[in-house]
């Protein structure tokens, strides 16, 4: 089944600790971004990357690191979690080519920082 | 930058009625993709419909259906024969055309669908 796969779904966390939400896809697809989503704000980008070792900030990276050195793997580590990273975290891919396509998203991860 | 509002934050519909999402967005390309997603309580992300800008016809998806006004620049998502299963979160989503743009989804703040049996 073609599907990306995201770990954990839920996360409760302290300040400070650092952690990382996994995130892999086995469709071969060249794009995959890490999306957060709060309430009235709709989902905004955290980062996304074009291909293997091809990283970029999207709209709201502060806090936030990522890394792709597997085309199928693409993780979302926070170093310093903070309060303010309370949130549901979202992962996505998309075939690389501009097209009409939509996204395959993550089932999502809760991420709760106290 | 674009930029994507859905001004209802919550709509009712009885079951089996009709029911229209409103979306807006704001661009200064041509050239460029809409969708609409749908989030149910699972949290899940389901793509409902998707609309080409260079398209005129609407796009349609079995009973949903939207209303693409390129010049207003306006995507409303049209719900027919309301089920129980269509209550979710809905998010309206822009992307540009180009590979530039880093094939990014600009999201709206979402509307809430609530169906009354």
């Amino acid at each position: 089944e073609a599907q990306v796969t995201q770990n954990p779904r839920y996360l409760i966390t302290v300040t400070g600790k650092k952690l990382t939400v996994t995130c892999s896809q086995n469709m071969n697809h060249e794009y995959m971004s890490w999306y957060r989503q709060d309430p009235g704000l709709g989902l905004r980008q955290i980062y996304y990357s074009m291909n293997v070792e091809v990283t970029d900030k999207g709209d709201v990276p502060e806090g936030y690191k990522v890394s792709r050195k597997e085309k199928r793997n693409f993780p979302l580590i926070l170093e310093s979690p903070s309060p303010n990273q309370t949130s549901l975290y979202f992962c996505a891919s998309s075939p690389g080519q501009v097209g009409s396509y939509g996204y395959t998203f993550g089932s999502g991860t809760r991420l709760t920082v106290v | 930058a674009q930029t994507v509002t859905q001004s209802q934050p919550e709509m009712s519909v009885q079951e089996a009625e009709t029911v229209t999402l409103s979306c807006t967005y704001d661009t200064s390309e041509s050239d460029y993709y809409l969708f609409w997603y749908k989030q149910p309580p699972s949290r899940q992300m389901i793509l409902v419909i998707r609309q080409e800008a260079y398209k005129q016809q609407n796009a349609t998806e079995n009973r949903f259906s939207v209303n693409f006004q390129k010049a207003a620049k306006s995507f409303s998502l049209k719900i027919s024969d309301s089920q129980l299963g269509d209550a979710a979160m809905y998010f309206c989503a822009y992307r540009s055309w180009g590979v530039a743009a880093g094939n990014k989804l600009t999201f709206g703040g979402g509307t809430r669908v609530l169906v009354k049996p």
